[in-house]
């Protein structure tokens, strides 16, 4: 299972664009990349998910280069609800679909 | 609402005694897993079933025990708990494509003295 990298903690203002860079030197062939969002004491949410290049939803953006060694998750004009552990996840597309869970990012917005 | 729903969410046992953690997903999903989650280890599978009467072993299966007897339903059982099994506890829905988009409930925070 490829393993990740991301910085265990970031700090931001309200109303900026926050970009987190996770990475993945071993992602195999077959692996999606994959974002979630836990608050304390809560489930974590998914965020996104991408094989390749740029994808966006409502929520984000994931940015990812054409090696896959690694990805960025983009949050525009995060609010001070942004603040939680944010978590890169390499996803074999098997049939367990097993999440393995690193430490995450933790994001903290302030006003 | 689409939701995953644990109960309890609070427990508070003792050594031996067996629990249930009940799991209910109200998305038709047909996939079902649990997970643990511990400071510094992330959360870890420890069942999964991929439909009725199908269940496999996660990455930490020892000392729990699961059915899934209706598609909605997954609980979890702990035959006889040990302190080394405090934790919290997640169950989690997925609809089986190709995204993974893991629907969790709400957590179950599990003390074992």
């Amino acid at each position: 299972l490829a393993k990740t990298t991301q910085p265990i903690s970031m700090d931001s203002y309200e109303g900026q664009e926050v970009n987190i860079t996770c990475s993945h030197n071993n992602i195999a062939t077959n692996d999606y990349i994959t974002w979630y969002q836990q608050f304390p004491s809560q489930g974590p949410r998914f965020i996104i998910q991408g094989y390749k290049t740029k994808v966006t939803n409502e929520v984000a953006s994931l940015f990812i280069p054409a090696d896959r060694k690694s990805s960025t998750l983009s949050l525009p004009r995060v609010s001070l609800s942004d603040t939680a552990v944010y978590y890169c996840l390499v996803d074999p597309d098997t049939g367990r679909r097993a999440l393995t869970f690193g430490s995450g990012t933790r994001l903290q917005v302030q006003p | 609402e689409a939701q995953v729903t644990q109960n309890p969410r609070y427990l508070i046992t003792v050594t031996g005694k067996k629990l249930t953690v009940t799991c209910s997903q109200n998305m038709n999903h047909e996939y079902m897993s649990w997970y643990r989650q511990d400071p510094g280890l992330g959360l870890r599978q420890i069942y999964y079933s991929m439909n009725v009467e199908v269940t496999d072993k996660g990455d930490v299966p020892e000392g729990y025990k699961v059915s899934r007897k209706e598609k909605r339903n997954f609980p979890l059982i702990l035959e006889s708990p040990s302190p080394n099994q405090t934790s919290l506890y997640f169950c989690a829905s997925y609809s089986g494509g190709l995204v993974n988009e893991q629907f969790f409930g709400p957590g179950t925070r599990l003390t074992v003295l």
